[in-house]
């Protein structure tokens, strides 16, 4: 079954310093993975693209990791700011048929000053 | 700047209640989408529309239907509404289809509480 976990579910992290956020996922075969943001009361917002052939992504304060061995991806957050207190969802298209994404169910991120 | 609307932030309904969501987006998108967000469940697609007059199920389509009569907007319909479609609905549009990468731009989101 295709499936997409992230860890952990939330998180709590001083202003200024770093997190990692976690996905792992089973979506076989793979195309590609998306990182967004969801501000609270917000839709998503896409923050990177992970392609099979690429395994570091950075956007700004964000970099992305991808491991399409391990199927692992991390979304790592440097000097954090109190605007980045969000969601963060990881997603992942297969390649076959339809290509439904497959949502994971989020790490709720609260920076605190 | 791709803009995604939905007509209500909040909503609250009764149960039996006929509730329609509108979306509209203003990029020319083939693709529209319409999600529910729970906690603990993530996004779980409803239904979604490669064009005019063309509608897909999703995973749960079950008590929604949906109407896509202009390319720009995309109705999801809940018949009779029931508590358990208490939920976070997310409408989203892309270009072409999901399954070249393209990224799903979403409203801000609808909640709708059936009381």
């Amino acid at each position: 079954k295709n499936q997409v976990e992230q860890s952990p579910q939330s998180l709590i992290i001083l202003e200024g310093k770093n997190c990692t956020l976690q996905c792992n996922y089973t979506v076989s075969p793979f195309s590609n993975l998306r990182w967004y943001k969801q501000d609270t009361g917000r839709g998503p917002v896409s923050l990177t693209i992970m392609t099979f052939s690429e395994n570091t992504k950075s956007n700004g304060r964000y970099t992305a990791t991808l491991d399409a061995d391990t199927k692992q991806s991390s979304l790592h957050i440097t000097a954090s700011q109190l605007s980045d207190s969000a969601s963060y969802i990881c997603v992942v298209r297969g390649s076959t048929g339809f290509q439904k994404l497959v949502f994971g169910t989020g790490t709720r991120l609260l920076v605190s000053p | 700047d791709v803009k995604v609307t939905q007509s209500s932030r909040y909503l609250v309904k009764r149960t039996g209640e006929k509730v329609f969501l509108e979306c509209v987006q203003d990029m020319d998108h083939e693709n529209m989408f319409w999600y529910r967000q729970d906690p603990g469940l993530g996004l779980r697609l409803i239904y979604f529309s490669y064009d005019v007059k063309m509608k897909e199920k999703g995973d749960i389509p079950e008590g929604y239907s949906v109407s896509r009569e202009k390319k720009e907007r995309f109705s999801l319909i809940l018949e009779s509404a029931s508590t358990n479609q208490t939920s976070m609905y997310l409408c989203a549009s892309s270009l072409f289809s999901v399954g070249r990468g393209n990224e799903q731009f979403f409203g801000p989101g609808t909640r709708l509480t059936v009381l």
